[in-house]
């Protein structure tokens, strides 16, 4: 089966940065995604890394080693917008099943 | 212009009774989901579709049911509903599962 840890909880100062972390087992493995959900919203798509390394996009990147079996999201320059609920998640099952993480609340703070 | 929409947004009803959620893509994605949410925030896999056909069934009690009249529309009917529904249940789509888009999701609440 799939399992993916995450932080349940993290705070950080608006302006700072702050770094999410998954770590995960799988039976395969295509690649880490990771989605923002806000308090009453849809999860929304941030990135995907299927190989090694730091991909950037904006203020928000993600990284990810597959021979350690971990991934992080890292937010840079904090906004109070960002205070919001972060999953990581890896598709299997021949790319029909998505499996995700336990979620961590990132509460920004003035 | 709403990719993936569903209906209702909110669901409240009885113990025992019978409801449906429909979802509608517009993005001509062949795979579509359905999630559940729990009210700690835990999002689990129930069904997937692809081009109409079940794909994944994730163990998920007989009373639910789900179905796909074509590739754009998944709907899901619930039988004999139970305390333990109550959650948020999204839909979603995708082209490679990579990238998944969710709807606005159903808050079910079962009294």
């Amino acid at each position: 089966g799939q399992s993916l840890e995450q932080p349940s909880e993290v705070t950080a100062v608006e302006g700072a940065i702050v770094q999410i972390n998954c770590t995960y087992q799988t039976s395969g493995f295509y690649g880490l995604s990771w989605y923002q959900q806000h308090d009453g919203g849809a999860p929304t798509f941030l990135s995907y890394n299927a190989l090694d390394g730091l991909e950037e996009t904006g203020r928000f990147s993600s990284f990810l080693s597959r021979s350690d079996s971990y991934g992080y999201l890292l937010l840079q320059e904090l906004q109070m917008k960002d205070s919001a609920s972060y999953f990581c998640a890896v598709p299997s099952g021949g790319y029909q099943k998505v499996t995700f993480g336990t979620g961590t609340k990132l509460q920004v703070i003035p | 212009d709403t990719a993936v929409s569903q209906t209702p947004k909110y669901l409240v009803t009885q113990m025992g009774n019978d409801k449906s959620i429909k979802c509608e893509q517009n993005l001509g994605h062949d795979t579509m989901y359905w999630y559940k949410q729990d009210s700690k925030k835990f999002l689990k896999i129930m069904f997937s579709y692809n081009n109409k056909e079940l794909i994944i069934n994730e163990t998920v009690p007989n009373r639910f049911s789900p179905k796909s009249p074509d590739k754009a529309h998944l709907n899901l009917h619930i039988n004999s509903l139970e305390l333990g529904d109550s959650a948020v249940y999204f839909c979603a789509s995708s082209r490679e599962n990579n990238e998944q888009f969710f709807g606005p999701g159903t808050r079910l609440t079962v009294l």
